[in-house]
């Protein structure tokens, strides 16, 4: 079955990169998802990559997978007090639509 | 063109009792997906809803189940509410054929 991890916590200063990491089990066709979610609210998807790709770039968003290592990181370039939520990773098996969450990655930006 | 909506966003109830939670998908998406999220935890998948029919179910048991009507909106039910029911939870919509899911701002369940 899928299983997604993520480390806890991370806290950067304002202005400076953040690399929020993540492991995944399945390596059957996949999709990856990065969510965020603020306070009190729902999930925000920001960006997805597909398992047969390295890369994917979305302004200050930077996704890297490696298939190898099941590993996805996702960078925040310019971190601005405004990205401060918990951050999922998560992923689906092409043509089954459930999504397996991680329990979430909180950032903090130290302004 | 609205997101997806769930209503109503808080509710408590107490041990026992039955809930019933809503969520309109987005405009274009016929499928939506119910999602349980405890308090410091990722979601869980609890069901999802395609042509007015359960196609897929998390590990979730039977006092939960749920309805989807012709115009894609769908409804969730939980009976004989425990008080670890107590959670976020979230609808996501998406269209079939596709694998991205947009989620609703959830609605918080407090069981007493």
């Amino acid at each position: 079955g899928e299983d997604v991890e993520q480390s806890l916590f991370l806290s950067v200063r304002e202005g400076d990169s953040s690399v929020i990491n993540c492991t995944y089990t399945d390596s059957s066709s996949t999709y990856l998802y990065w969510y965020k979610q603020e306070p009190g609210a729902g999930l925000q998807l920001l960006t997805y990559i597909f398992s047969n790709m390295d890369m994917k770039q979305d302004q200050r968003l930077t996704v890297l997978l490696n298939k190898k290592d099941k590993h996805l990181s996702l960078r925040i370039a310019d971190t601005q007090t405004g990205d401060s939520a918990i951050y999922f990773c998560a992923e689906s098996i092409r043509g089954y639509q459930k999504v397996t969450f991680g329990t979430g990655t909180k950032l903090q930006v130290i302004p | 063109d609205a997101g997806v909506t769930q209503s109503p966003t808080h509710l408590i109830k107490t041990r026992g009792q039955q809930v019933t939670l809503r969520c309109s998908p987005k405009s274009g998406h016929d499928t939506v997906s119910w999602y349980q999220q405890a308090l410091g935890q990722g979601p869980q998948f609890i069901f999802q809803y395609y042509e007015e029919e359960e196609r897929q179910r998390g590990n979730f048991p039977d006092r939960f189940s749920g309805h989807q009507f012709p115009n894609y909106s769908s409804e969730l039910n939980v009976n004989a509410l425990l008080l670890g029911d107590s959670a976020l939870y979230l609808c996501a919509s998406s269209l079939s054929g596709t694998d991205t899911q947009y989620f609703g701002p959830g609605t918080r369940l407090t069981v007493l």
